[in-house]
């Protein structure tokens, strides 16, 4: 059971290049979300997907997109990165009845 | 104001101590409460979720006070396999889900 699956684990990019994350889960969750995490704050949330085919903004959605592909399938897109950007990124899925957030293993994405 | 405010830390205590985590809340509609782990440069993983009643699994206790809007977690007889950061998460229906910026634990032997 591979539960949530981010994609890649490590990624150095310079400022204005572009990139996609990668997120997936297995586990027949309506709701995904994107978390950054940084030194000294919660994780923040940046989109959500409520199920599939809808997206909603989050705390920090500035700088980003998001694309609901399927139920399974929840990518995050920086057009122009930043170096405020470097953080570390968290994918999650959740069950809607108990709010019980399932995370991947995340991304670390430095923006030089 | 933050939302979910925690006390940093460092907690620093010896293996078999008991230790204690608060968290305030600031949204009195607040519906759903956990306590998550995150070890170092891991994900972070739910602990246990907080009932009115409070609710205990093992050696960890936990406690909900809504009148003051706070919640505690409770370890007893720490082990080195504690060390780690404790998020309190607050959800507040909907979607909202807030989380606290973290407790860091220290077990030494």
């Amino acid at each position: 059971n591979a539960g949530v699956t981010q994609t890649p684990k490590f990624q150095v990019l310079k400022t204005g290049q572009s990139m996609t994350l990668q997120c997936a889960q297995d586990m027949n969750h309506n709701s995904m979300y994107w978390y950054r995490q940084d030194p000294g704050m919660g994780l923040r949330l940046i989109y959500y997907s409520a199920s599939e085919g809808t997206t909603d903004k989050g705390e920090v959605p500035n700088g980003y997109n998001v694309s609901r592909l399927n139920k399974r399938e929840f990518s995050l897109r920086l057009e122009s990165a930043a170096p405020s950007q470097t953080s570390v990124y968290f994918c999650a899925s959740s069950e809607v009845e108990s709010g019980r957030l399932h995370f991947g293993n995340g991304t670390r994405l430095t923006v030089t | 104001r933050k939302e979910v405010e925690q006390d940093p830390g460092p907690f620093n205590v010896p293996e078999g101590a008991t230790v204690a985590f608060n968290c305030t809340y600031s949204n009195s509609a607040s519906q759903s409460f956990f306590w998550y782990r995150q070890d170092c440069r891991k994900e972070p993983k739910l602990l246990m979720s907080v009932y009115s009643s409070g609710n205990e699994d093992g050696r960890f206790t936990a406690q909900l006070n809504r009148a003051s809007q706070y919640i505690s977690l409770l370890i007893r007889d720490s082990k080195l396999s504690d060390s780690a950061t404790y998020l309190c998460v607050v959800k507040t229906g909907g979607f909202k889900t807030i989380f606290g910026a973290g407790t860091r634990l220290f077990v030494k032997a």
